[in-house]
């Protein structure tokens, strides 16, 4: 069935290091790609997305990257603030006019001062 | 403007008891989503709506579980005679019709079965 792993579960990093969280799909067919961030108690939102026709997408501190061979995708935060301190999450879904998200177990990133 | 809202934010019930959730997607949103998160862990699909129809109710853990959503707004979830493993937040999120668009979540409700 549709799965997708997601890893480290939990990311210690100082402030202005960078922080890398890998995701693996295992549906073939998924080709949306998005990342959100949820605050304790907060509800989930969106802070960047790719699709299965592009290898990276940047905005400002953050890039995710896709590796479609590899059913691969990463995000990258650089210059890490403690206000990155959250779980994200990534997940996948396939075209067919809706986004059914399979979503990756999250990770939990700190950022120390 | 507003955003998907959830009522009620928590919910305490006991085991046996039925529960309705309710979610009120950003307007003019055409497709509604129900999720699961428990706890520490990721959200698990449930159900989507396109309009008032469900395509996908493939997430449903039962059939204690059943969703409807009437025009093309307002959807409830109900959770029939509830058990303690159904304690978990139910997030719901909206986004218009489409396949790449951003599907805007709500605060959900936590749902705690004694």
């Amino acid at each position: 069935g549709e799965n997708v792993e997601q890893h480290p579960s939990t990311l210690s990093v100082q402030e202005g290091d960078s922080a890398v969280i890998k995701c693996t799909y295992s549906d073939s067919a998924s080709n949306y790609f998005p990342w959100y961030k949820q605050e304790l108690g907060k509800r989930p939102q969106l802070i960047i997305d790719i699709r299965s026709n592009v290898g990276e997408k940047k905005d400002q501190r953050i890039a995710v990257t896709l590796n479609k061979t590899a059913k691969h995708f990463s995000l990258h935060i650089t210059e890490t603030q403690p206000e990155d301190s959250a779980v994200y999450f990534c997940a996948a879904s396939r075209s067919g006019g809706y986004n059914k998200l399979i979503f990756g177990a999250g990770t939990r990133l700190a950022v120390h001062p | 403007g507003a955003g998907v809202s959830q009522s009620p934010s928590n919910k305490v019930t006991e085991k046996g008891k039925d529960v309705e959730l309710r979610c009120d997607p950003i307007s003019g949103h055409t497709a509604l989503y129900w999720y699961r998160q428990s706890l520490g862990q990721g959200l698990e699909f449930l159900i989507y709506f396109q309009g008032n129809s469900a395509p996908d109710k493939s997430g449903l853990p039962s059939d204690r579980f059943s969703a409807e959503r009437t025009g093309g707004s307002v959807s409830t979830l109900t959770i029939q005679r509830t058990q303690q493993e159904d304690s978990a937040v139910y997030l719901c999120a909206s986004s218009p019709l489409g396949a790449y668009n951003e599907q805007f979540f709500g605060p959900g409700t936590r749902l705690t079965v004694l």
